[in-house]
């Protein structure tokens, strides 16, 4: 089956404490995104990769890194600079710009 | 700026009735568009796309959408809503020449029995 894996569904972590969102797709899919949901809101782009060894920043990449070594993974990274860290996290793909994004389940992270 | 809105927060409509989610937009020129659904707690899927040609998109879930140029809308319509369709729903829109997409706030739709 093709598709989108985030993984944990549920992540909890102390203040102060990095913690890093994993994000696999089978899709063969050059681009990959982070999105950030807060309740009630709609999806604020985080980071995003269009191509291998690449990437750039979105609207709210403050807090946060990436890194793209491999076509298929696109960790993220919630650093204890973020101020806000508690969320919903989905990480999404496409074949290229211009073309839809297929969504993954999503992590959501509390942060106590 | 490129924008995309939804006015209505949220939407409640009985079973067996008839649907029409609201999305505009606001670009230089017609952008790709997607309606997107999200139950709770999960990620979103891709309900249907409009990159050119027929007005009148198809899509999956019984769910179409009509794109007017002249009202800069893409609303999204079901003629029979059926409880499991209570979800939120994003409109998004994408210029399709590198930049990225932009969601509306989303609307949540209620099912009533």
């Amino acid at each position: 089956d093709g598709g989108i894996t985030q993984s944990p569904k549920y992540l909890f972590r102390k203040e102060g404490q990095n913690v890093t969102l994993s994000c696999e797709q089978n899709l063969n899919h050059d681009a990959m995104y982070w999105y950030r949901q807060d309740p009630g809101q709609g999806l604020r782009l985080i980071y995003y990769s269009q191509i291998v060894n690449d990437f750039q920043k979105g609207d709210i990449a403050e807090g946060y890194s990436v890194s793209r070594e491999k076509k298929e993974s696109f960790p993220l990274t919630v650093t204890s600079a973020q101020k806000n860290p508690t969320a919903f996290y989905l990480c999404a793909s496409s074949a290229g710009t211009g073309r839809e994004q297929y969504f993954g389940p999503g992590t959501r992270l509390t942060v106590t | 700026a490129q924008s995309v809105t939804q006015p209505d927060i949220h939407i409640t409509v009985s079973e067996g009735a008839s649907l029409e989610l609201r999305c505009n937009y606001s670009y230089g020129a017609t952008p790709y568009l997607f309606w997107y659904v999200q139950s709770p707690g999960q990620g979103l899927q891709l309900l249907l796309k409009y990159f050119s040609g027929d007005t009148l998109v198809q899509g999956i879930k019984g769910f179409e959408a009509e794109f007017k140029r002249s009202q800069s809308s893409f609303n999204l319509r079901k003629p029979s809503v059926h409880w499991s369709d209570a979800a939120e729903y994003f409109c998004a829109a994408q210029k399709g020449n590198g930049q990225n997409f932009v969601f509306g706030p989303g609307t949540r739709l209620s099912v009533l029995p």
